[in-house]
């Protein structure tokens, strides 16, 4: 079963919003992971939080985590019609669960 | 930077054919999986490797079996194709983290496939 439950499933926004996405887990991580996919490609490992780490900062990424709410938050601020792509977490521990993912469309 | 690769990016056969989808990493990573990828699915994971002609399980594993004879290398098999198993398989391979959890792990570009 997918642990990682990523919200919302699609969102639109246009060049030069932020765009923030969501995710929940159900057990305890060692880390937390999150993944682009541009369409029909690989996924591209974009960011890891530690369990121990709040927030991380990574170009125009900004990544929090709550474990006492098991969530994290992905920021992507100004966005550009290159960061079209969907957006996976993943859990990271003894085992590595991904979400199904945001898709996530920025209009020129 | 790490290089995946998997041997096809697209591939069509047929009901009850043999398949072998290879893939092959560069950097030295004890771990290796393969995932398939349906909409609104996410990725399911099939099976994994943490070491040569090592294999687990994972989530999916029916009618799949794989193989890894070398470190590089983890091969996925599909003894008798079905269409269930239309989809994008995706390879991927890690590093072992502390206390031998699980860290980033780096994409091949997938593999279509497709069975008639």
């Amino acid at each position: 079963s997918q642990q990682g439950e990523e919200d919302p499933q699609a969102l639109s926004i246009q060049e030069g919003e932020n765009a923030t996405m969501n995710c929940s887990y159900k057990t305890s991580i060692n880390n937390l992971q999150w993944y682009r996919q541009n369409s029909g490609r690989g996924l591209v490992h974009l960011i890891l939080i530690r369990s121990n780490e709040r927030e991380k900062h990574s170009g125009r990424l900004r990544v929090t985590l709550d474990t006492s709410k098991k969530s994290s938050s992905l920021l992507i601020t100004a966005s550009r019609a290159a960061d079209t792509a969907s957006y996976f977490c993943a859990t990271g521990g003894f085992k590595t669960i991904f979400g199904a993912g945001t898709r996530l469309f920025v209009k020129a | 930077d790490v290089k995946v690769t998997q041997s096809s990016r697209y591939l069509v056969k047929r009901t009850g054919e043999k398949v072998f989808l290879e893939c092959v990493q560069d950097m030295d990573h004890e771990n290796m999986f393969w995932y398939r990828q349906d909409p609104g699915l996410g990725l399911r994971l099939i099976y994994f490797s943490y070491d040569v002609k090592m294999k687990e399980k994972g989530d999916i594993p029916e009618g799949y079996s794989v193989s890894r004879e070398k470190k590089e290398r983890f091969s996925l098999i599909l003894e008798s194709a079905s269409t269930n198993q239309t989809s994008m398989y995706l390879c991927a391979s890690s590093l072992t983290g502390l206390r031998g959890t699980y860290n980033e792990q780096f994409f091949g570009p997938g593999t279509r496939l497709t069975v008639l």
